[in-house]
């Protein structure tokens, strides 16, 4: 079965500062990756996704960005971070008519 | 378009209670239906999920009827306990390879012992 790594777990960076968040996923091959971010009190926003290696779909325009250099890795990044950027990001993957989304264990950015 | 919307919390309640926590959404086509929970410092896992009307989803006592005609898939459990203390996410996908989900604000369930 598919396991996602994400790290680091928890992170604290300063305003201005750059970000890279990193998920890799294990026991699935071409899976569908995505970047969602829970921010208090306002559910889960989808961030992108991606179908294959180098197709990356923004769903929000953001400070963020992101890329999928491997077939099971997804990165998340950015230049210079923002106050608003706090918030829980959750890696997830789907295989192929699976129908189901498996979600990584996260990773809680605090941006002072 | 498509959306989910989900009653809001916190949901106290006390253990061996009856619980259920409202959803209903809007969508194009014939969507797939899904409950998530996120306990204490972890990421969401899949709880039940409903492919078509009428399909009930079940798993760990709870339970989900796909309500076409009122547009709902209410999550229900008829006797708590202070494990199932987590949030709870409503949850569409509108049938696209892209595996798009939408997905409600989620409702934080306290259970007391």
């Amino acid at each position: 079965s598919q396991t996602i790594h994400q790290w680091p777990a928890t992170l604290v960076q300063p305003v201005g500062s750059p970000l890279s968040l990193e998920c890799t996923v294990e026991g699935t091959s071409n899976p569908n990756l995505y970047w969602y971010r829970q921010a208090a009190g306002r559910g889960l926003q989808l961030l992108f996704y991606s179908v294959g290696i180098g197709q990356i779909s923004s769903e929000v325009p953001q400070n963020l960005s992101a890329s999928r250099p491997q077939d099971r890795q997804f990165i998340l990044s950015s230049k210079k971070l923002l106050l608003s950027d706090s918030g829980f990001y959750l890696c997830a993957c789907m295989i192929q008519g699976a129908g189901e989304l498996f979600f990584g264990e996260g990773s809680r950015l605090t941006v002072l | 378009g498509n959306s989910v919307t989900q009653m809001e919390g916190p949901v106290t309640l006390s253990e061996e209670a009856f619980l259920t926590i409202n959803c209903t959404y809007t969508a194009t086509g014939y969507p797939s239906l899904f409950w998530y929970v996120q306990y204490p410092g972890e990421g969401l896992q899949l709880l039940l999920k409903a492919t078509k009307a009428d399909d009930k989803g079940s798993n760990k006592g709870f339970e989900a009827t796909y309500r076409k005609e009122t547009t709902s898939f209410h999550l229900e459990k008829g006797s708590v306990q202070v494990s199932d203390s987590a949030v709870y996410f409503c949850a569409l996908d509108r049938g696209s390879t892209l595996g798009r989900l939408y997905f409600g604000r989620g409702t934080q369930l306290t259970v007391w012992p």
